[in-house]
């Protein structure tokens, strides 16, 4: 009853392809995100959607792409994989983004390593 | 824009001692503070937050925080560290104009030795 889920959990690669990572809730929340966490385990936001709209997007690359086909799934997609994209990533979710702080919730992580 | 500052990459303890983990922020308007923990290889675990009203926050595991705006910190206490508490440690700030977006610290290593 893992409240937020993704796979794979490793992802080894070549440069070039493309890939995707799976993102799924089951806390009911409205709201949820893609962070990356580098080599140094510095953590930045990537995409944030609520309900299904993105509310969220931060500088990040054409060739990242989420798709959040319901409000319970939030898959990322990475075009044309560079080096640079090996990280850790995690999903999170929360109730809502308006009024009070919810906190986050987050998922394993997925750590993708291009080669 | 918002940001934080952890300004130690590494805090070590023995157990049984007091543990305090640094953390700064900076705001345009009234910020939403939290911690987390992220043990090896796992995703983060939400510690506590810091919302509004009194100064002192309690939250899991024995931990507090204490808000301190004049000092712009919000530093992670715990009165009597254990090995268990050994993981890396997180602040993140929150403004309400920007949404839900969490803008987090570098982190801190923590490191109880037994």
């Amino acid at each position: 009853d893992t409240a937020v889920s993704q796979t794979p959990k490793y992802l080894v690669t070549q440069m070039g392809n493309d890939k995707s990572i799976k993102c799924e809730q089951n806390l009911g929340h409205d709201t949820m995100y893609w962070y990356k966490q580098d080599s140094k385990k510095f953590l930045k936001i990537m995409f944030s959607y609520n309900n299904k709209e993105l509310i969220i997007n931060e500088t990040v690359p054409n060739r990242f792409s989420p798709k959040s086909p319901d409000k319970a799934h939030l898959n990322l997609h990475i075009n044309s994989l560079e080096l640079g994209d090996s990280a850790v990533y995690f999903c999170a979710s929360s109730p809502g983004t308006s009024g009070r702080a919810y906190e986050q919730y987050f998922g394993p992580g997925t750590r993708l390593t291009v080669t | 824009a918002q940001s934080v500052a952890q300004p130690e990459d590494q805090v070590n303890v023995a157990e049984g001692n007091p543990l305090t983990v640094k953390c700064t922020y900076s705001v345009s308007g009234n910020p939403y503070l939290f911690w987390y923990v992220q043990y090896p290889n796992r995703g983060l675990q939400f510690l506590l937050k810091y919302i509004t009203g009194d100064n002192l926050v309690k939250g899991s595991y024995g931990f507090e925080a204490e808000f301190n705006k004049s000092q712009t910190s919000f530093h992670l206490k715990k009165p009597s560290a254990l090995v268990s508490d050994s993981a890396l440690y997180f602040c993140a700030v929150r403004v309400r104009a920007a949404g839900n977006k969490l803008t987090f610290g570098g982190g801190t290593r923590v490191l109880v030795k037994p």
